[in-house]
């Protein structure tokens, strides 16, 4: 079993719609990561939790960290989202390593 | 005030070649970070450096791979001796700090990735 799981796997929208992307882990962490993936393939750091929630834009992350679970919520959504959502975790312990989701594919049709 | 900047983009080795990609933090960060992404894989972390240190590299395979982050200049990941396995998209991050310390939320800046293909 990965670390950090991630569902679902592939979801594809219609533009407008509310989206929310799961994310479970199964370690202590000291942080958690939302990025963002485009087709082209560069990464972009969306958002960095150790607790509650954050918002950016139409974009809001949350955290439990009893239930060591976030989600990731796009609202009004909209083609340009269409991207690869990844998870990734820092360890408790003071290391940097992250560890990664696989990912999850976003296709928001117009 | 350029990103991450990560070169070459592109890179086709054959068999037993090395392969040297380089990576420019952002201005002002000194935390460096290369990660690895196989095809249809995840991402999975390689090493972390600082300015002349190797801080953590439990991430790096044992043999043909190191990086360095000279005290001037890019950080490189070398790869000796590339095998057909060794073809992924190879990212660089860089953060000003520790991520897990100081203000802000994003403190994680990646790289465009540079795509090592090995023939």
């Amino acid at each position: 079993k990965n670390e950090v799981e991630q569902s679902p796997q592939n979801l594809t929208a219609q533009e407008g719609e509310f989206i929310t992307i799961n994310c479970s882990y199964s370690v202590g962490i000291s942080a958690l990561h939302w990025l963002q993936q485009h087709p082209g393939g560069g990464i972009v750091s969306l958002f960095m939790l150790s607790s509650g929630k954050k918002k950016h834009g139409r974009l809001i992350a949350t955290i439990n960290i009893q239930e060591k679970h976030s989600s990731l919520h796009i609202t009004a959504s909209h083609p340009r989202d269409s991207a690869v959502y990844i998870c990734a975790v820092r360890n408790q312990g003071g290391s940097e390593k992250l560890v990664f989701g696989k990912g999850m594919k976003l296709t928001v049709n117009p | 005030n350029a990103g991450v900047m990560q070169n070459p983009r592109h890179l086709v080795r054959r068999r037993g070649q090395e392969a040297r990609l380089r990576c420019s933090p952002m201005k002002g960060h000194s935390h460096v970070y290369w990660y690895r992404q196989l095809p249809e894989e995840g991402l999975k972390f390689m090493v972390y450096l600082q300015k002349e240190n190797i801080i953590d590299e439990s991430g790096m395979p044992k043999e043909r791979f190191s990086a360095e982050f000279p005290k001037e200049g890019p950080s490189i990941l070398r790869i000796q001796q590339v095998v057909r396995g060794d073809s992924a998209a190879y990212f660089c991050a860089s953060s000003p700090f520790r991520p897990g310390t100081g203000a802000g939320a994003n403190v994680l800046t990646f790289g465009a990735g540079s795509r090592l293909t090995v023939l």
